[in-house]
């Protein structure tokens, strides 16, 4: 049970490219995340999914776009990285519905150049 | 949500409870109290939570006031790999999705 896993780890992209982030999880959770974690902040919420087939922004969305390919699987693309979306991006799942506990994979370290 | 506030930074000696204070003195009677904590490097690992009663798990206590505006999280024999940032979250229940709102949490730092 690998729980929620991100690749690649890390990336290193010129301004103007464009890639996506994988994220897959195996708890069988209806509800993924994506988060983006700036030095000396909190985690921000970039796009969510609270169930297979539906996807809606969160706090700062703008220069992303998100594909909830299956339910195991929520991917994160960047179509022409800017040097201010290097970051750390976080995936998550949860089992969604009340209190539900949020999982979080091990982060993808990006540089825009 | 409710707005938390927690210290900055805090030492604890290993060995000795660590003792994590919050105030949530805006919470409401729905939202319950989430502790999760970041190790440099990694992502958040979700700790305990909690709605009116004190919670016990394999990894901390958490300790609501019974007006519900303050919570504790200990740690009853911090380890140097405790060592990290601790977030203090209230969230509504029963919202049909969820997320979570991160502050910038205690710095707590467990020393030899």
């Amino acid at each position: 049970n690998a729980g929620v896993t991100q690749t690649p780890k890390f990336q290193v992209l010129k301004t103007g490219q464009s890639m996506t982030l994988q994220c897959a999880q195996d708890m069988n959770h209806n509800s993924m995340y994506w988060y983006r974690q700036d030095p000396g902040m909190g985690l921000r919420l970039i796009y969510y999914s609270a169930s297979e087939g539906t996807t809606d922004k969160g706090e700062v969305p703008n220069g992303y776009n998100v594909s909830r390919l299956n339910k195991r699987e929520f991917s994160l693309r960047l179509e022409s990285a800017a040097p201010s979306q290097t970051s750390v991006y976080f995936c998550a799942s949860s089992l969604a519905g009340g209190p539900d506990t949020q999982y979080f994979g091990p982060g993808t370290r990006l540089t825009v150049l | 949500d409710a707005k938390t506030t927690q210290p900055t930074s805090m030492d604890c000696a290993e060995g000795r409870a660590a003792n994590l204070p919050c105030n949530h003195s805006t919470i409401s009677g729905n939202e319950y109290v989430y502790w999760y904590r970041q190790i440099h490097s990694q992502g958040p690992q979700y700790i305990i939570h909690g709605l009116k009663n004190n919670e016990t798990n394999e990894m901390a206590s958490l300790i609501i006031t019974e007006d519900r505006k303050s919570s504790t999280l200990i740690l009853p024999h911090a380890t140097l790999r405790d060592t990290a940032v601790y977030y203090c979250i209230v969230r509504p229940m029963n919202s049909g999705y969820s997320t979570l709102t991160f502050g910038k949490g205690t710095m707590l730092l467990v020393s030899p």
